[in-house]
């Protein structure tokens, strides 16, 4: 596709549910970011994935949260037992390389409340 | 850790008004700065990065922005606001090899016609 696409873009919860997002990058970038953003936060890295190397998921906040990327394109962001204060958006990006400097191509996010 | 500090969260202005947004970083090694952009419905954009070289780097719609090594900064300007630059801003910095940018939490800037 021409941009980064992330699904849903909006999502309703209940506690204790567990959450899937999902995040197609631009076709052939090898480097993928998870952020999420909270309301008058700013974003926080959450993992990174970079070609066939192992994801880099010292941002992950907890164990209920949990990534994979399958066949270097699609990822999908998971979170289990969903809790309120993981309400926020959470977006993706991509990059060509993942090189040092270069330029992130952004979704436009998936808003997730969680009640 | 690499930390992004954007003192102004919120801006408002009047159009023609001059900007400057603050932004500074707290590693002292090699950095990599930039200020990415989201205007009202839209995703996130790079308005403009410093990678090496002439520390005023030119971005799109008019911005600039200064690297002061010995500040730790990285201040965004634009000498005359429009309406249409009403947006979030937000700074961020990659450094010491790492690939991963950390963001700052963002000004949002609000320009009255």
């Amino acid at each position: 596709g021409a941009g980064v696409s992330q699904s849903p873009s909006n999502k309703v919860t209940e506690k204790g549910k567990d959450v899937e997002l999902r995040c197609d990058p631009i076709s052939g970038h090898t480097a993928l970011y998870w952020y999420r953003q909270s309301l008058g936060q700013g974003l926080e890295f959450l993992i990174y994935f970079q070609g066939n190397s192992a994801p880099d998921k010292s941002g992950l906040p907890s164990d209920r949260f949990s990534a994979e990327r399958t066949g270097g394109s699609v990822s999908t962001l998971t979170i289990q037992r969903t809790q309120q204060e993981d309400s926020a958006v959470y977006l993706c990006a991509s990059s060509v390389r993942g090189g040092i400097g270069e330029k992130l191509f952004f979704g436009s996010g998936t808003q997730l409340s969680v009640l | 850790a690499q930390s992004v500090s954007q003192h102004n969260h919120h801006v408002i202005l009047s159009e023609a008004a001059s900007l400057e947004l603050g932004c500074n970083y707290s590693y002292g090694g090699t950095v990599n700065l930039f200020w990415y952009v989201q205007y009202p419905g839209q995703h996130l954009q790079l308005l403009l990065k410093y990678f090496s070289g002439d520390p005023l780097v030119k971005g799109i719609k008019g911005f600039e922005a200064e690297f002061i090594k010995s500040k730790f900064s990285f201040n965004l300007r634009k000498p005359s606001v429009q309406w249409s630059d009403t947006a979030e801003y937000f700074c961020a910095v990659t450094s010491g090899g790492s690939y991963i940018p950390t963001f700052g939490r963002g000004t949002s800037l609000i320009v009255h016609p």
